[in-house]
């Protein structure tokens, strides 16, 4: 009964060589996120989708990408990893924009990152 | 500005309470949450609490919350090994429909 499937669970790649990390959702929510977290650090967002609506945070590095290609499924695409990309992909659904209590962000478990 | 901070590190003896402490800024907030990562998983939603709101209880956890002082506490009772892991406290921002704004988490260590 898994809500919000992240794979792989673990990626290997090295400097340069570009990475495809893959998340989906069985919530049939409107709402998909991407997150980057490093080792005791707060979750950073950096872009979401609202439908087929990408919205990226100002921050967010050229870098990175994402595909939606249905309600389902969404991809982060890193063009050129970094060493500094190193860090836990989390995928997060929410059924809308607005938050109301439980009605919220549901996060999958991650997909931890290594550049060699 | 947005932030939200907490302490980075609690040692708690088994049996004991751990209590986790946690400041925003943002007075808009709506709702306030507090969500528990476990070593290599992703954060799960433990329990929220609305703006208009005190206290809310759930079993073992209470939540505190001072609106006057943008302070923000989560207590677990009777604090078992089960409970090792990383708390985040979180706060959606109403200013910006689509964020969720997260402390950098404060790790529990459970001693026996």
């Amino acid at each position: 009964d898994a809500m919000v499937i992240q794979n792989p669970r673990y990626q290997v790649t090295q400097f340069g060589k570009p990475v495809t990390l893959s998340c989906s959702q069985t919530l049939n929510h409107n709402v998909m996120y991407w997150y980057q977290q490093k080792s005791s650090q707060a979750p950073k967002l950096l872009f979401h989708y609202y439908d087929k609506d990408f919205n990226n945070e100002a921050d967010t590095p050229d870098n990175f990408q994402s595909r939606r290609p249905n309600t389902s499924f969404c991809f982060l695409d890193i063009r050129s990893p970094g060493l500094g990309d190193a860090a836990m992909y989390l995928c997060a659904t929410s059924r809308d924009l607005s938050f109301s209590g439980a009605d919220t962000q549901y996060f999958g478990p991650g997909t931890r990152l290594t550049v060699l | 500005g947005e932030d939200v901070e907490q302490s980075l590190f609690l040692s708690v003896r088994e049996g004991d309470s751990s209590v986790i402490n946690c400041t925003y800024t943002d007075s808009s907030s709506t709702y306030l949450y507090w969500y528990k990562q476990e070593p290599g998983a992703g954060l799960q939603l433990l329990t929220y609490i609305f703006s208009n709101m005190d206290m809310k209880q759930d079993q073992r956890l209470t939540v505190l919350l001072n609106k006057k002082d943008k302070h923000l506490s989560l207590r677990i009772a009777d604090t078992q090994t089960g409970d090792s892991a990383i708390y985040f406290c979180a706060e959606s921002i109403t200013s910006s429909a689509s964020k969720i704004i997260f402390g950098s988490g404060t790790r529990l260590s459970i001693r026996p």
